[in-house]
């Protein structure tokens, strides 16, 4: 079936550096990839998305960059703050039976040091 | 808070007990969704309602019943469940039944003894 691989599961950054976080996806026909962070005690919240139609997206201090040849996207953060420290999912969108649905992954834990 | 509220958020049940769970959004969405979330381990798609309709049962457990009674309430009743069922049930909410720009409640941590 259609899967999202998610690396790596752990990621400890000193305060001030950057992260990135890589997910690679095996539907070819996928084409919206959000990404999630979900802090202890909440819900996943939508941080950003990116279509299949462009290359990178940034937001501030964050940034999506998709290879839609490789099938990759990657999530970038820069200038990491103890508020960054949560558990990251990728998404991919994927046609399963009937419907489009989205394959998510495992998530990465982000550890801020100070 | 993100618009969708969630209750119980801990629920400890036996395994011949019967409980529901309530989700409720206030953001005009027509789209209510459940996920389970274990440890480690992606999301997984339980239900999905579009207008009130079931557009999605991901072979799903009939122990696990959802309820819509319209677009802004969802509810999962849950009868006779087994201790691998213990997990973070969280629900969401968006537009349309595209799973874009999903908004979560904080889940309900169940645990079942």
């Amino acid at each position: 079936g259609e899967n999202v691989e998610q690396h790596p599961s752990t990621l400890s950054v000193q305060e001030g550096d950057s992260a990135v976080i890589k997910c690679t996806y095996s539907d070819s026909a996928s084409n919206y990839f959000p990404w999630y962070k979900q802090e202890l005690g909440k819900g996943p919240q939508l941080i950003i998305d990116i279509r299949s139609n462009v290359g990178e997206k940034k937001d501030q201090r964050i940034a999506v960059t998709l290879n839609k040849t490789a099938k990759h996207f990657s999530l970038h953060i820069t200038e990491t703050q103890p508020e960054d420290s949560a558990v990251y999912f990728c998404a991919a969108s994927a046609r399963l039976r009937s419907n489009y649905q989205l394959i998510w992954g495992a998530g990465t834990k982000l550890i801020i040091k100070p | 808070e993100t618009g969708v509220t969630q209750t119980p958020r801990h629920l400890v049940m036996g395994m011949t007990n019967k409980k529901s769970l309530k989700c409720e959004q206030h953001l005009g969405h027509n789209a209510m969704y459940w996920y389970k979330q274990s440890a480690k381990k992606p999301l997984e798609l339980m239900f999905v309602y579009n207008f009130k309709e079931q557009t999605e049962n991901n072979s799903v457990p009939s122990r696990f019943s959802p309820e819509c009674p319209n677009s802004s309430h969802l509810f999962l009743h849950l009868h006779t469940l087994q201790p691998e069922d213990s997990a973070l049930y969280l629900c969401a909410s968006s537009l349309r039944d595209q799973y874009e720009k999903l908004f979560f409640g904080s889940g309900t941590q169940l645990s079942v003894l």
